[in-house]
């Protein structure tokens, strides 16, 4: 089955630092991908996504590109704060099928922690 | 206003209680998905509602049931809860390609 493996945190990193979590995939065809991020005592939110190879979704600064080759989609920020504090989860969903209608279930990794100090 | 809105945030209960958890969503999405975040923070789905019809029912305990009366609303029901039943469950919607809106989540305690 389909399945996603992030790096395990917790990451701490001073602020201004430059930030990578790592995610990889398992999945057949050509799934959808997606980092969420889930601040402290909130739900998930959708911080990007890439729906097909080589695309490169961004947002707040982050980015994360869709390799194929590697079946990696790596979050990057150039320079983090301490508002990024948080949860990131990376996750895919496979593409429509015609018994699954547009019901589609999201995969999500472990969850990798992120604090960031002043 | 809210889009996807889970009631109530917080519930404790005791053991063999039956709760439920009310889930609307003012996006007009036509599919509803029910998550547990267990306290390693690992999500896993539970179920899926595609225009009012089951379409996603992982392997959850029976005890579990979710309803559907329209397109706008997916409650969860449980009956006899457990301790292990504790968790943050979060209730989301999607429509097509796009990721999910995810509600706030509803904290489950069960002593």
């Amino acid at each position: 089955g389909d399945s996603v493996t992030q790096m395990e945190g917790p990451v701490t990193l001073s602020e201004e630092a430059f930030l990578t979590i790592n995610c990889t995939y398992t999945a057949t065809g050509y799934p959808s991908l997606f980092w969420y991020v889930q601040y402290p005592g909130e739900g998930l939110q959708l911080l990007l996504k890439a729906t097909k190879a080589d695309d490169k979704g961004s947002n707040k600064g982050f980015e994360a590109t869709y390799r194929k080759e590697t079946t990696s989609f790596h979050l990057e920020k150039g320079s983090v704060q301490v508002s990024d504090s948080a949860v990131y989860f990376c996750a895919l969903s496979p593409r429509p099928s015609f018994s699954s209608g547009s019901a589609r279930q999201l995969t999500f990794g472990s969850g990798t922690q992120l604090t960031v100090l002043p | 206003d809210t889009a996807v809105s889970q009631t109530p945030k917080y519930l404790v209960t005791q053991m063999g209680n039956d709760k439920s958890i009310k889930c609307e969503q003012n996006l007009g999405h036509d599919t509803m998905y029910w998550y547990k975040q267990d306290s390693k923070k690992f999500l896993k789905i539970m179920f899926s509602y595609n225009n009012k019809e089951l379409i996603i029912n992982e392997t959850v305990p029976n005890r579990f049931s979710p309803k559907s009366p329209d397109k706008a609303h997916l409650n969860l029901h449980i009956n006899s809860l457990e301790l292990g039943d504790s968790a943050v469950y979060f209730c989301a919607s999607s429509r097509g390609l796009d990721g999910y809106t995810f509600g706030s989540g509803t904290r489950l305690t069960v002593v």
